[in-house]
């Protein structure tokens, strides 16, 4: 079965650092997708940023980019120059692409930047 | 291009009444996803659609839970009857072919059950 682990409940960044939130994932099988999306306190989900299992680079979007270590199946997001809009509640997920489609998402990590 | 189209936004209603939450997803996507959102469970995939087919129901909490997608057009929700621990924000999302996959999100449907 198909799962995605995101460790960190709450963090606390100052603005304008650099932050690493963590995602790791576990599947058997070897095609799959991985999404971070971002959730305001508004609600809205606002999708950010997606790699692919054969992806051989790792996808940057931005002040955005996914550190994909595909051997320790793990998919962090760094968030560059952090800004204070960047305080959010955001979610790791995984599409796999076998006959079972769906797509999972994490717990979510709530990120609050500091001024 | 309008994006996922969710309704009611809101809906207060009473424990044993009938909930229904609709749904128009993106015009051309195939994939259809209804999820739910608490704090304490997360976001949890309820059922999705492909070409209007339910594909995967097994997050439908019980049968009180039912969802249908009668076109390309439109999906609907119903809870019957409601019960409090039913409340949550309710998220409908579609997406296009398999290869990418990234969900387009409606702006959900909060749903307060008294």
């Amino acid at each position: 079965a198909q799962k995605i682990t995101q460790t960190q409940p709450g963090m606390f960044v100052q603005e304008k650092e650099a932050v690493t939130l963590d995602c790791t994932y576990d599947t058997s099988d070897q095609s799959y997708g991985l999404f971070w999306y971002k959730q305001p306190s508004s609600g809205e989900m606002i999708f950010l940023i997606y790699q692919g299992s054969y992806d051989e680079q790792n996808a940057t979007e931005g002040r955005y980019s996914l550190n994909f270590q595909k051997a320790r199946k793990s998919a962090n997001l760094v968030i560059s120059a952090s800004q204070l809009g960047d305080s959010a509640m955001y979610f790791c997920a995984m599409r796999v692409m076998n006959r079972d489609d769906k797509i999972i998402f994490g717990k979510g990590t709530r990120l609050h930047i500091l001024p | 291009d309008a994006g996922v189209i969710q309704s009611p936004r809101h809906e207060v209603t009473e424990m044993g009444q009938e909930v229904t939450l609709r749904c128009k997803p993106i015009s051309g996507h195939d994939y259809l996803f209804w999820y739910r959102q608490t704090m304490m469970r997360g976001l949890e995939l309820l059922i999705y659609f492909n070409n209007n087919v339910p594909i995967d129901d097994s997050g439908m909490p019980e049968d009180r839970f039912s969802a249908k997608m009668p076109n390309a057009s439109f999906s609907t929700l119903k809870i019957q009857p409601s019960e409090p621990r039913d409340s949550a924000v309710y998220f409908c999302a579609s997406s296009i072919g398999r290869q990418f996959g990234e969900l387009f999100f409606g702006e959900g449907s909060r749903l307060t059950v008294l």
